[in-house]
């Protein structure tokens, strides 16, 4: 069956701008996650979802970073006035498990890059 | 913040040995789960070990658990050059409100010599 999507795969964008990231999860998963993942580091923990609401969004850097779920499918990850440091590889999972905390499927990221 | 911490941080091995990693956390969890990541982009899941298990095997790969010191191994027997990737630990918590949180290590680099 299809795995998650994420879109777009790549995106180059300057300094100031507004980005949008979009992730397709396994139909029927329930709980859908975001990680960063900075060359040569682990994925770092943005934000997860139980359906449409962020059960967890402890991991989002600061206000300029916002993700929504509103059919509780896709999500998009929104990026305000980007920044050099926001570049990096961002990762989407979704899970079978409706609370979280089983395996994740992750998709093979977007990988941002502000200029 | 990083909840794992493996070790050794780069393992370079020939092919047919066996390789061991480490994986050290902080706080109580729920599981422990390995993942493996080739070329920076996608993890795929590997296995996952329950707080209340010791020892999981899944073909060449064996993981144990010791609660007590906050730790787990990973164990890839006979490698092949096809196993040269990022190996990383993941725990979520046990209990509280963010029961589904999977927080991850810092990876070991795994290369395989054929």
């Amino acid at each position: 069956g299809a795995g998650v999507s994420q879109t777009p795969s790549n995106k180059v964008t300057e300094k100031g701008k507004y980005v949008e990231l979009r992730c397709d999860p396994i139909s029927g998963h329930t709980a859908l996650y975001w990680y960063r993942q900075s060359l040569g580091q682990g994925p770092e923990f943005l934000i997860y979802f139980q359906g449409t609401g962020a059960a967890d969004d402890s991991g989002l850097p600061n206000d300029r970073f916002f993700a929504v779920r509103p059919e509780g499918s896709v999500s998009t990850l929104k990026i305000q006035r980007t920044e050099r440091g926001d570049s990096a590889v961002y990762l989407c999972a979704s899970s079978s498990q409706p609370l979280g905390g089983g395996a994740l499927n992750f998709g093979p990221g977007t990988r941002l890059l502000v200029l | 913040s990083q909840q794992g911490e493996e070790d050794p941080q780069a393992l370079s091995i020939q092919e047919g040995e066996n390789a061991t990693m480490n994986c050290s956390y902080k706080t109580s969890i729920n599981n422990l789960q390995w993942y493996r990541q080739n070329s920076g982009r996608g993890l795929v899941h590997l296995i996952l070990i329950r707080s209340n298990e010791r020892e999981k095997h899944s073909g060449r790969l064996r993981v144990t658990l010791d609660t007590s010191k906050k730790s787990s191994s990973l164990l890839i027997t006979a490698s092949r050059a096809a196993d040269t990737a990022s190996y990383f630990c993941a725990t979520t918590n046990a209990g509280g409100t963010s029961y589904g949180k999977l927080t991850f290590g810092q990876g070991t680099i795994l290369t395989v010599h054929p």
